[in-house]
């Protein structure tokens, strides 16, 4: 149980071309989600948290412009790089919680996504 | 802000010892500690929690300790095998919901 999937699993663009990254929830609703990116051999870096029907809170330091985050559903989160660029290139993983399972603390980890730009 | 100090980054240990990696937080109001374990190109899987109010915690050949006047939190696996080799993360959550992860502790485990 508590399983969040994301799609796709990677993905190569070109500079100055957007990508958009979807996060699921899919056997639990989710009342949150955060957006994390991880550079190699790094820990994980929270960019933003979203609540579904409100607008994301983003971290100090990361563009809201550029990372555009939509939670329409209770299962489903985006994020869309917008305007992609080399150093954009991470891995971008999702989380989400859930106040009917686990509480509101515990995270629930997607598989990730590999974003390469060229 | 929250400061998460995660020790040693890299263990290596033989089949069937015992692995220990700590973590050291600053904000006493923090009162969720979760561990992950994330193996190359995988997101992190919740492997054991802690909660503020115990002290200890056991599933298996994993267990959790907590010293909330220290302010710092271990990670005990017993009987370590090689599927355990792995990057382990701590992570601390106070009441705002944010987790804020250690650096992480890349486990090798010699069969």
């Amino acid at each position: 149980g508590a399983v969040v999937s994301q799609h796709p699993s990677w993905v190569i663009c070109k500079s100055g071309t957007s990508v958009k990254i979807e996060c699921r929830s899919l056997d639990f609703q989710a009342t949150t989600m955060f957006w994390y990116r991880q550079f190699p051999k790094q820990s994980l870096m929270l960019m933003a948290t979203s609540n579904e029907g409100s607008k994301a809170t983003y971290e100090q330091g990361v563009e809201k412009d550029k990372f555009l985050i939509n939670h329409a559903s209770l299962t489903l989160s985006t994020l869309t790089v917008t305007s992609a660029h080399p150093e954009d290139s991470s891995f971008y993983i999702c989380s989400a919680t859930s106040r009917w399972r686990g509480g509101t603390d515990t995270q629930y980890f997607g598989p990730g996504t590999r974003l390469t730009v060229l | 802000g929250e400061n998460v100090e995660q020790h040693p980054s890299t263990l290596s240990v033989q089949e069937g010892d015992s692995a220990v990696i700590k973590c050291t937080y600053s904000d006493s109001a923090s009162n969720y500690f979760p561990w992950y374990k994330q193996e190359l190109g995988k997101g992190p899987q919740l492997i054991i929690d802690i909660r503020s109010n115990v002290g200890e915690k056991k599933d298996q050949r994993i267990a959790v300790t907590l010293n909330k006047t220290a302010k710092h939190f271990s990670l005990h696996i017993t009987e370590t095998q090689p599927e355990d080799s792995a990057v382990y993360f701590c992570a601390v959550s106070s009441n705002t919901g944010k987790l804020i992860f250690g650096q992480g502790t890349t486990l090798q485990v010699k069969p």
